[in-house]
């Protein structure tokens, strides 16, 4: 999986709650991004990462912060977590190609 | 916005047999455009990336076509395996520079024994 480490792997967590979900990659991308999927509507991205400290948003942002305090770690937070924010949550860092891959998942839920 | 279409949410064939699978656009114009396969439970996989002046891709059994003027993309595998059953997911790269890829939301294949 090319490196990319996703914890946890599975949350259930309340309503209400601030929720932290870590990636962590050992390949010196500069661009990781963070992603969802639910069906019916495949992957979208919620934020992404340019570099240590830059980030910006994606097209489901909203309800989600993230942080990149070092190269290989992009955080990605849940304010106060709601039930439409169970999903599967990927990871993923983006080649030299403009190929992505993808961590391993962190199912998540929101009771 | 744009929009990606996969073809159907499943698609069954017999084991030796050309899957081919199918991924329209609209309202955008890629540069790039990719396949990936996904298992269940894990994250997807990089297959293919095809760009727009090419019309064609392979790799191994994979081929991949590019018709910008039809905006679609079809994914072939050729002597199809039980091995090949996942789900197949088309994405397209916007934002330049930035990578950020906007997915369809995926074909499963089944290749039956």
């Amino acid at each position: 999986d090319a490196g990319i480490t996703q914890s946890p792997r599975h949350k259930v967590t309340e309503t209400g709650t601030p929720v932290t979900l870590r990636c962590h990659q050992t390949e010196n991308h500069r661009y990781m991004y963070w992603y969802r999927q639910d069906p019916g509507h495949g992957l979208r991205l919620i934020h992404y990462s340019y570099g240590v400290k830059d980030t910006d948003k994606g097209e489901v942002s909203d309800g989600y912060s993230v942080s990149r305090s070092k190269t290989e770690d992009f955080l990605l937070t849940l304010e106060s977590a709601t039930s439409s924010q169970t999903s599967v949550y990927f990871c993923a860092i983006g080649g030299q190609g403009f190929e992505a891959f993808f961590g391993q998942g962190t199912r998540l839920t929101v009771v | 916005s744009q929009k990606i279409e996969q073809n159907s949410e499943a698609l069954n064939i017999q084991e030796g047999k050309t899957a081919t699978l199918t991924c329209n656009y609209t309202n955008y114009s890629p540069a790039y455009l990719q396949w990936y396969r996904q298992d269940p439970g894990r994250g997807p996989v990089f297959l293919l990336l095809i760009r727009e002046n090419e019309k064609e891709k392979r790799k191994e059994r994979l081929k991949v076509t590019f018709d910008t003027t039809l905006k679609q993309s079809l994914f072939h595998i050729t002597a199809s395996q039980p091995a090949d059953s996942a789900t197949y997911l088309c994405a397209l790269v916007y934002g330049g520079a930035t990578n950020k890829l906007i997915f369809g939301t995926g074909t499963l294949l089944a290749v039956q024994p």
